[in-house]
């Protein structure tokens, strides 16, 4: 068990450029979590996989993010057209099951200059 | 609609104090989880508890308390003797259990320093 490891931890883009997070859960766990932080504030929900189905989504989820777990594994978050706004940590998490905490990976810094 | 309000944004305490951080929350259901989370400087969340709504034991873990009382919908966290290493943000969550949402919902958290 090595946790939940994110990759990149930072991120400086331009604005318009895309860019790609990836999560590799714990591997035992079957849910994975995308949360955004920014500054002074707590995580925000943004999407969360059973498995390799995509069961929940926010609002905050534009149609520029979308975010992908195939087979099960590891999980992308793909943000498209970056804008001054996206810049935040991007948390990911995983969990055994909604009784159980979430362990959180160190998270993406994504600034957008 | 879920709503977790952490009233004290920062607090600064001399170390061996103790400190209690206040949580209150908002939901319509019966049935859902409350959680607390660490956020010390590297930036990683630490779990610290989870406590379902139909257990209202106080739970205590070494110098850590937590006291829920549904009645004031309030779940709050109480560190005895504090130390310097106990400095983070400190975030209360909910999640509630009806139409099989997963997802925390989290106050704006409290920034907790201890001084030596």
């Amino acid at each position: 068990d090595t946790g939940v490891s994110q990759d990149p931890r930072h991120k400086i883009t331009k604005r318009g450029q895309n860019v790609t997070f990836r999560c590799d859960p714990i591997s035992e766990h079957n849910r994975l979590y995308w949360y955004r932080q920014t500054l002074g504030q707590g995580p925000e929900f943004l999407t969360y996989f059973q498995n390799e189905a995509q069961l929940e989504k926010s609002r905050l989820l534009s149609d520029r993010f979308s975010a992908e777990r195939p087979k099960g594994s590891f999980s992308t978050l793909e943000i498209q057209r970056t804008e001054q706004g996206d810049s935040a940590m991007y948390l990911c998490a995983s969990s055994p099951g909604h009784r159980w905490g979430y362990t959180f990976g160190s998270g993406t810094r994504l600034t957008v200059v | 609609a879920q709503k977790v309000t952490q009233a004290q944004t920062e607090i600064s305490v001399v170390e061996k104090e103790d400190v209690t951080l206040d949580c209150v929350y908002e939901t319509r259901d019966t049935t859902y989880y409350l959680f607390w989370y660490k956020q010390p400087p590297s930036g990683e969340l630490v779990f610290l508890i989870r406590r379902n709504s139909f257990d209202e034991q106080n739970e205590i873990s070494g110098r850590y308390s937590w006291n829920f009382q549904k009645s004031t919908s309030s779940f709050n966290f109480t560190i005895t003797a504090s130390q310097v290493v106990d400095s983070a943000v400190y975030f209360c969550a909910l999640s509630e259990a009806r139409g099989g949402s997963e997802k925390l919902v989290f106050g704006k958290g409290t920034k907790l320093t201890v001084n030596p």
